[in-house]
């Protein structure tokens, strides 16, 4: 059974630091992994998704990786911005399944 | 990007009643959409596949009886909560996934309050 675990369980910066959050999971044979951002009281946003082939991708001031071989991957933010507080989730899709397993989310606060 | 939509957002019903909650996929067209559940400070519980035109696929622990699922459009999946109780008060979100990609794009969720 896939667990998906992220490190931190919470995260605290001031403005302009560079981040790096982390996600790991147990069965690397994946189909793709994506990041998602939620607001407290609301949806995902979809962020990043890498698919097993593709080592990285990137959108703005977000950087994801993703080293299948091992099971981790990492979601780096640039300059983080008090806009960027919330929490980030990653999750993963099995090969052969259609769903998708979700790690618990790291909460990000950035002080202005 | 792709747009999923949920209504109600919000929803306070008084216990032993039933619920509906729609989800729309507003731009393009799923064949498979998720239904979620989410406790305070938890991530996304599974509860169900649903699949357009056929039954749904419900998680080990999730009431098939409870929770009726019907997907009768490429845009459309509902989702009821029959005869809901208090424990049942929890956050809805569902997702469809676009065929091309593969990506799943998610509703912004419904907060179901049982009194």
């Amino acid at each position: 059974k896939q667990e998906v675990t992220q490190i931190p369980a919470a995260l605290s910066v001031p403005e302009g630091e560079n981040l790096v959050l982390n996600c790991s999971f147990t069965d690397s044979a994946i189909y793709n992994l994506q990041w998602f951002r939620q607001d407290p009281g609301k949806g995902l946003t979809s962020l990043l998704l890498i698919q097993s082939s593709q080592r990285e991708q990137t959108s703005g001031r977000l950087n994801a990786s993703l080293d299948k071989s091992s099971g981790r991957s990492t979601l780096y933010i640039a300059a983080s911005q008090p806009g960027d507080s919330a929490t980030y989730l990653c999750a993963v899709r099995q090969l052969g399944y259609s769903t998708l397993t979700f790690g618990k989310g790291t909460m990000l606060l950035v002080s202005p | 990007g792709a747009v999923v939509s949920q209504h109600p957002s919000r929803v306070i019903c008084k216990s032993g009643t039933s619920v509906k909650i729609e989800c729309r996929s507003l731009d393009f067209q799923a064949t498979t959409m998720f239904w979620y559940r989410q406790f305070p400070k938890q991530s996304l519980m599974l509860m169900a596949t649903s699949n357009e035109g056929s039954k749904a696929t419900y998680e080990q622990g999730v009431e098939k009886d409870k929770f009726l699922i019907n997907h009768a459009s490429l845009t459309l999946s509902t989702l009821t909560v029959t005869s809901a109780h208090p424990e049942d008060s929890s956050f809805y979100i569902c997702s469809a996934v676009a065929e091309s990609s593969y990506e799943q794009y998610f509703g912004p969720g419904t907060r179901l309050t049982v009194t």
